[in-house]
């Protein structure tokens, strides 16, 4: 399918600990895309990268585009309660999103 | 959150029974897509949109129909439901920024349970 692979599926974490995510496409993308989904929420959009190698910061989270443009990471530093959800990458490809498996994070206070 | 609307919220309904989901924009928005969400998979494309009655599949189909008959309403049918159908529903448009990021937004989502 069109759909990009993430991994883990499922991370619990301490309070304070990092915490990352990847994205994994066997094609070349045009660019990535972030959405953050927080529990019984809707998917939010939090970022796009789209050059090769590109690297994003939002506050503690960092985004990166691989170079082959065939990956990328969201990591988030010292995690909190609040980041607790479920972290989804997408490529856009003009109108349609074709998003990954997503990566449930849970945040042991 | 883009003016989309979704109804119901929360639907039981019995195998074999059909099953409409609505979704409601104010914006006029052209594109509008049906997704299904469930543990391990994602976000699947179900069917969407890019205008009064121009619809398209999307990933995962089968089982399902939509219609535009009006720029703002993007209905979603399961003509006999069953239980694989199980499942969060979630509508969402796009919306294109004058710096090229073309953004998804997402209604509150449909919980339906098919028993």
């Amino acid at each position: 399918g069109q759909q990009v692979m993430q991994i883990p599926q499922y991370q619990h974490v301490q309070e304070g600990e990092d915490f990352t995510t990847y994205c994994n496409s066997s094609t070349t993308l045009s660019n990535i895309q972030w959405y953050k989904q927080r529990p019984g929420g809707h998917p939010v959009f939090l970022i796009q990268l789209v050059k090769s190698g590109e690297v994003k910061k939002q506050k503690r989270l960092t985004f990166q585009f691989g170079e082959a443009k065939k990956n990328s990471s969201l990591h988030i530093t010292a995690t909190q309660t609040t980041d607790v959800g479920t972290y989804f990458c997408a490529r856009n490809t003009g109108n349609q999103f074709y998003f990954g498996t997503g990566t449930s994070l849970t945040v042991i206070p | 959150d883009a003016g989309i609307t979704q109804s119901p919220r929360h639907k039981v309904t019995e195998t074999g029974t059909p099953v409409t989901l609505r979704c409601h924009q104010t914006e006029n928005h052209r594109y509008m897509y049906w997704y299904r969400q469930d543990p391990g998979h994602g976000l699947r494309l179900i069917h969407y949109s890019y205008g009064v009655k121009d619809t398209d599949k999307g990933e995962v189909s089968d089982g399902y129909s939509v219609s535009r008959s009006k720029t703002e309403d993007f209905l979603l049918t399961l003509e006999s439901a069953t239980s694989s159908q199980t499942s969060v529903y979630f509508c969402a448009i796009s919306e294109l920024y004058p710096s090229g990021v073309t953004e998804a937004f997402f209604g509150q989502g449909t919980r339906l349970t098919v028993v």
